[in-house]
Formats: structure tokens, C-alpha cells, sequence
């Protein structure tokens, strides 16, 4: 079946460090792709999303690239904030159960 | 205007008892989700209905048992809560069965004593 996997965290960064969280993907056929961000206390909101093979993402100044040949979708910051300090969730759409999750990786952006 | 909108937000209650958690969206969508977090934050899918009807019902104990009165409305019963029903539940919406982009509610903190 469908299955997501992601860096296990915690991961911890400092304030303007460069971010990649990495997910890769086993599916059949071919999948949309997906990063949600948890902000403690809160539901899940879409970050960004792709559709199709070479399709970018971005939102909030983060990207992530829809690789077919390597089976990922990486996420990438180029400077983070403390603000971004959240669980990130890689998830793939496309199978009869709707959205496959990964296990989430939760960021922490110190000062 | 919330989008989908969950209450309560948090639950305790004590082992036994039988509760109900309710999910509206005013999203005008046709299928809604009821997702488990559990505390390593974990999400698997409960349940989906499309325009009320149950299309997704994964390996979930019958104590649990959704109703959807209409498509804009989502509810969760548990019968003879236990302590591992503890989780946070998500409800969630799209488009269509088609549209794999969901947007979720806020979430409810079930805490089973």
C-alpha cells in the first residue's frame, strides 16, 4: 500500500539556519503531494502542495520539488524563524484511503 | 468565519461513558474525514463520508460510529470509551472524494480517566 516516510525528529535549528526535511514516498500511480504544518494547539494547515512529476510547491518561503525518479518531496527553508517551530507532516494523495500521512516531524527554532 | 469548526475542543471523561464530538464545515464540500492523532502525533484515517454517505472505514472498533446528517455535518460517537481512545480526533473536509487537498478542524482532546 501507500506509505510516507520522513526524518524522525525533534530537529532543532537556530534562528536563520537553512531547513530540509526530507520525505520520501512509495505509492502506485501517481500521487499528489503534500506538506502540513501543526502549530501547537491547532489543526493541520496545508503548507504547499504538488501534483504532478517536476511540479514546485511554495508557501511562506518554504519549497519542495515533486521528484518522481527519487520518490520525494523534500521541504526546504532558506532562512527559518522562530515562528516556524511547528509539525511538519509529508502526505501523499492519490490511494483509495484518501490522505496517507507520514509520522510528522516536529522543528524547533531557537533564538 | 471558521471553516470547519469541531466541538468540544477538549473532552475528559471517564472509562465507560459514551460521548459524541461534532464536526461542522461551511465550506460547501461534498466529503468529510474524521482523523486519530495519538501522542507521537501519528494521524490515521477513522472515516470518510461523500455527501453522506461512508466511503472510507478503516480497522476501527464498532464503538465508534459516525453519523452525517447532512454533507456539512460530521459527527463522532464512541460507545464504552477505554483508556487508549485517549488521542486528539481530527475532522477534516474536501471538495470531493477526488480532491486529496483537506482542511482540517481544530481538533478534539479526548482524555479517558
Amino acid at each position: 500500500g501507500d506509505s510516507v516516510t520522513q526524518m524522525e525528529g525533534p530537529v532543532t535549528l537556530s534562528e536563520e539556519a537553512f531547513l530540509t526535511i526530507n520525505c520520501t514516498y512509495t505509492a502506485t500511480g501517481y500521487p499528489s503531494l503534500f506538506w502540513y504544518v501543526q502549530y501547537p494547539g491547532e489543526g493541520l494547515q496545508l503548507l504547499l502542495k504538488a501534483t504532478k512529476a517536476d511540479d514546485k510547491g511554495s508557501n511562506k518561503g518554504f519549497e519542495a520539488t515533486y521528484r518522481k525518479e527519487t520518490t520525494s518531496f523534500h521541504l526546504e527553508k532558506g532562512s527559518v524563524q522562530v515562528s516556524d517551530s511547528a509539525v511538519y507532516f509529508c502526505a501523499l494523495g492519490g490511494g483509495a484511503d484518501g490522505l496517507t500521512f507520514g509520522k510528522g516531524t516536529h522543528l524547533i527554532i531557537q533564538p | 468565519d471558521t471553516a470547519v469548526s469541531q466541538t468540544p475542543k477538549y473532552l475528559v471523561t471517564q472509562m465507560g461513558n459514551d460521548k459524541s464530538i461534532k464536526c461542522e464545515q461551511n465550506l460547501g464540500h461534498d466529503t468529510m474525514y474524521w482523523y486519530k492523532q495519538d501522542s507521537k502525533k501519528f494521524l490515521k484515517i477513522m472515516f470518510s463520508y461523500n455527501n453522506k454517505e461512508l466511503i472510507i472505514n478503516e480497522t476501527v472498533p464498532n464503538r465508534f460510529s459516525p453519523k452525517s446528517p447532512d454533507k456539512a455535518h460530521l459527527n463522532l460517537h464512541i460507545n464504552s470509551l477505554e483508556l487508549g481512545d485517549s488521542a486528539v480526533y481530527f475532522c477534516a473536509s474536501s471538495q470531493d472524494v477526488a480532491d486529496y487537498e483537506q482542511y482540517f478542524g481544530p481538533g478534539t482532546r479526548l482524555t479517558v480517566t
